[in-house]
């Protein structure tokens, strides 16, 4: 049983454009979601997070977005750069302590 | 100054075989994990540490055994490796057991189980 589902299993975009990585989850008490970056042959990497009591938390380029009433989250990257490209994992979490993955979106930014 | 290294990065060995992966992280962190990341990808939560002692203890077969000698050290021993044991294997740590603390994650262990 899914609980974390990342759809798109890979995204290529062009560099300065947007990307928009989706998230989409069935645990209702999940309360706190992040996304993690992870180049090959290394761990990942945390990015950014957002609680639920929140819908927008933005950092730098980084922005996440949750919409707690269809249970999604997206990851947009503006402007995306040759150096994002990597596998995204979102992941959720709630007070069992914890961190609940999907199997990841791997971004290429094309130059 | 690797903050969470893992040793070996990579285990080729036998069915049947024991084997252990190490894991020690230099943050100061008082929890520890361990995740698997199969075939589909999936990372997943084996087991967590906080200080010493086990809090998260995942539905793993019982060859699966942490172990946690510190608060910087935290272990992995499988007996009898299986076939689909082959993952890359994952430490990491979080410098308190809160869900919403960042966790630090080693570069992984390679394990092929021919």
């Amino acid at each position: 049983d899914q609980q974390v589902k990342q759809n798109s299993p890979s995204l290529s975009v062009q560099e300065g454009r947007i990307s928009i990585l989706n998230c989409d989850y069935t645990n209702s008490m999940f309360d706190y979601f992040l996304w993690y970056k992870k180049y090959p042959a290394e761990g990942p990497t945390f990015l950014i997070s957002i609680s639920s009591i929140k819908d927008k938390n933005e950092d730098g380029r980084f922005t996440v977005f949750l919409n707690k009433s269809a249970k999604h989250l997206s990851l947009h990257i503006v402007p995306s750069q040759p150096g994002d490209s990597a596998v995204y994992f979102c992941a959720a979490a709630g007070s069992n302590y914890k961190l609940t993955f999907g199997k990841g979106t791997l971004l290429t930014v094309n130059p | 100054d690797t903050a969470v290294s893992q040793t070996p990065k990579y285990l080729v060995t036998q069915m049947g075989n024991d084997k252990s992966i190490k894991c020690e992280q230099n943050l100061g962190h008082d929890t520890m994990y361990w995740y698997k990341q199969d075939s589909k990808k999936f990372l997943k939560i084996m087991f967590s540490y906080n200080n010493k002692e086990l809090i998260i203890n995942e539905t793993v077969p019982n060859r699966f055994s942490p172990k946690s000698p510190d608060k910087a050290h935290l272990n992995l021993h499988i007996n009898s490796l299986e076939l689909g044991d082959s993952a890359v294997y994952f430490c990491a740590s979080s410098q308190i057991r809160s869900y919403q603390e960042t966790q630090y994650f080693g570069p992984g262990t390679r394990l092929l189980v021919l």
